[in-house]
């Protein structure tokens, strides 16, 4: 079945830089995504969606890029800090059998970020 | 605001026993859900509410029973606990179940059946 993947189990980067994270997704019917952050220990922490009329959306240091064509979306995150490390999942609002969307998670990027 | 608080926090079980976990959100969402989270694997829905009194199936509900008697709380009932279900289990809200809200998690319960 459709799902969403992710390419990179582990990014490491150095403070102060840019950090990007990947997700691919199949489910062309899918009309929303989200960002999770999940610490050690902790329930994963709502970072930014974005609908699938939009190309692109920023909030505090973080920019969500989705690209329909191929089915692209990207977590970006500006000088990165050493209390970003953690693991990052997106997911889609994918239509179930029940014709229902409900939200499909993908199993996460770990970011380690080096002092 | 404590917004999702599940309890406990950890717990372990022998199999063949039975366990309540609790869920209770203050935010007056209508939607409710638990998850299961295993190593390497995304967050796996198990059941979930769209109010008070209702319960669905998710992707794997096998195992588990829920209630939502209350609009604030959603319980999870393991009635013969397995090795299998050893997990972290979350449970998340949201305003609304079209799947364009952001679910909101508490910090889960860890689960060891032995």
């Amino acid at each position: 079945g459709e799902s969403v993947g992710l390419h990179l189990p582990t990014l490491s980067v150095q403070e102060g830089d840019n950090s990007i994270i990947n997700c691919a997704y199949s489910n062309s019917a899918s009309d929303y995504f989200i960002w999770y952050k999940q610490e050690s220990g902790k329930g994963p922490q709502f970072i930014i969606d974005i609908r699938s009329n939009m190309d692109k959306r920023q909030g505090q240091r973080v920019t969500v890029l989705l690209n329909k064509t191929v089915k692209h979306l990207s977590l970006q995150i500006a000088a990165t800090q050493p209390g970003d490390s953690a693991v990052y999942f997106c997911a889609e609002n994918m239509a179930r059998d029940t014709g229902r969307r409900a939200l499909t998670f993908g199993s996460g990027t770990r970011l380690q970020v080096q002092p | 605001n404590a917004g999702v608080t599940q309890t406990p926090k950890f717990r372990v079980l022998k199999t063949g026993q039975s366990m309540t976990l609790l869920c209770a959100q203050d935010m007056n969402h209508e939607y409710m859900y638990w998850y299961r989270q295993d190593p390497g694997m995304g967050l796996r829905l198990i059941h979930y509410s769209v109010g008070e009194g209702t319960t669905a199936k998710g992707e794997v509900p096998d195992g588990y029973n829920v209630s939502r008697l209350k609009k604030q709380n959603f319980l999870l009932g393991l009635e013969s606990a397995a090795p299998s279900q050893t997990s972290v289990y979350f449970c998340a809200s949201s305003t609304s179940g079209t799947g364009r809200q952001p679910q909101h998690f508490g910090d889960g319960t860890r689960l060891s059946i032995l």
